[in-house]
Formats: structure tokens, sequence, C-alpha cells
């Protein structure tokens, strides 16, 4: 069964660079023909897709954040990461990574982490 | 890029009740459209992939439906565990777009 879990700072502080890792367990990162995406969700409001990288690195990210973002994977360690920089409050959010099998839904999440973008 | 605009944002309606949720593409996207459930603090679940293919294990009372540009998801009879909010996605390629939702709740 695979799992991933995100980590990272719960507080961020305003025009600095948000930074979440997730960690995927029960099967390879490398493996398949998968997408690691990340989404987030502000606060009483919907779903907002921010990107994806294929693990061997191609990415594709949502235009509207595409300035501020770039998401990197580390096979090796079986995670890929999301890097927001110059982040304000509206960036504070609850914060998924899932995976894509591409021609498929979204078929396993994070349980979300909340970042709160604040001085 | 492909929008994604669902109707209405949301809805008040009795238990038993028949309720339907549309979801409409701004662009053709055959049947890559999927719906999610979202409960308050929880993660979204897979209800219905490729527009109409109920998941294991969900209630036979939702149902899915559509191709091209215009998608409905439909709950024959409203249950209480119903409430919640429930999300379109267009799954045929990159940007993943969701809808903006719709809030369920009993009235």
């Amino acid at each position: 069964q695979v799992q991933l879990q995100e980590s990272g700072p719960g507080l961020v502080k305003p025009s600095q660079t948000l930074s979440l890792t997730c960690t995927v367990s029960g099967g390879s990162i490398s493996s398949g023909n998968y997408y690691w995406s990340w989404i987030r969700q502000h606060p009483g409001k919907g779903l907002e897709w921010i990107g994806y990288i294929s693990y061997s690195g191609s990415t594709y990210y949502s235009p509207s954040l595409k300035s501020r973002v770039t998401i990197s994977v580390d096979t090796s360690k079986n995670q890929f990461s999301l890097n927001l920089n110059s982040v304000t409050a509206a960036d504070t959010a609850v914060y998924y990574c899932a995976r894509w099998p591409n021609w498929d839904p979204f078929d396993y999440w994070g349980q979300g982490t909340l970042v709160t973008v604040s001085s | 890029d492909i929008q994604m605009t669902q109707s209405p944002s949301s809805l008040s309606a009795s238990v038993g009740d028949r309720v339907t949720i549309t979801c409409r593409a701004s662009q053709g996207i055959t049947n890559y459209l999927a719906w999610y459930q979202q409960k308050p603090g929880k993660v979204p679940k897979l209800l219905i992939s490729a527009a109409s293919t109920l998941q294991s294990g969900v209630p036979s009372r939702f149902s899915g439906s559509g191709s091209g540009r215009d998608f409905t998801l439909t709950i024959s009879s409203l249950q209480p565990e119903d409430v919640a909010t429930y999300y379109c996605q267009k799954y045929s390629s990159a940007p993943l777009t969701f809808g903006g939702g719709t809030k369920v709740e009993i009235k």
C-alpha cells in the first residue's frame, strides 16, 4: 500500500520560501508511469493543483504559480519536494502531495499539512 | 488552459432527495473527469473516475454521467453522511484543474 506523508515548517514568514517534502513509502517513486503532484487548499476554499514532477525530473506547473514554484525529486530518498518563493498570507493553505497515475485520477494522497504565512 | 466550472456552488436538500451537480469544461476532455467528495478536515475521496465509473466501496446512490464538456454527479437519495463538498477534476492532461466545488447540506 503506497503512502505519502508531507513534512515541513508549519509557519513561514512573508517573502520567504515555503519548503515541503513528501515522503513516499510502500513503493518506489521511480517505478511506473506516475507523476508526483502538489495540491493546496486555502482555508475554507477549493482545491488548487500546483504542479507535478516525474521520477525522471520532468515538471509541469500551474500557470498561476509557475513563476514562484519549483518541484524537485530525490529518488534515493523516495521523496519529492515543493519550494514556493516570495510567499504572502495568500499562500496560507493546507498543502497535499498526491500521486497521479497519468490517464487516471489521483490515487494516493498525503494527509495534508497546514502552512501559515505570518510574521 | 481548460477551465472547470461547477454549479451550483452550494445546495441544501432534504434526506431522500435527488441531488444533481454539474461540471462544465471549457473545452472537450472526452471522459477524463473525476468526482471527489471531501468532508471537513479530511482528504478528498475519489468517488467516480472516467466520468461514470463508480469506485469500489462507493454507495450505488452516487452516479456520474457525461462526456466532452458537460458532466453530472447525481446522488439518487441524499443521506446525512453525504454532507460534504464535491469537486470535479479533469485529468486528461496538465494542468490538472479542479472545479470550484459544490457544498451539499441537509435542509
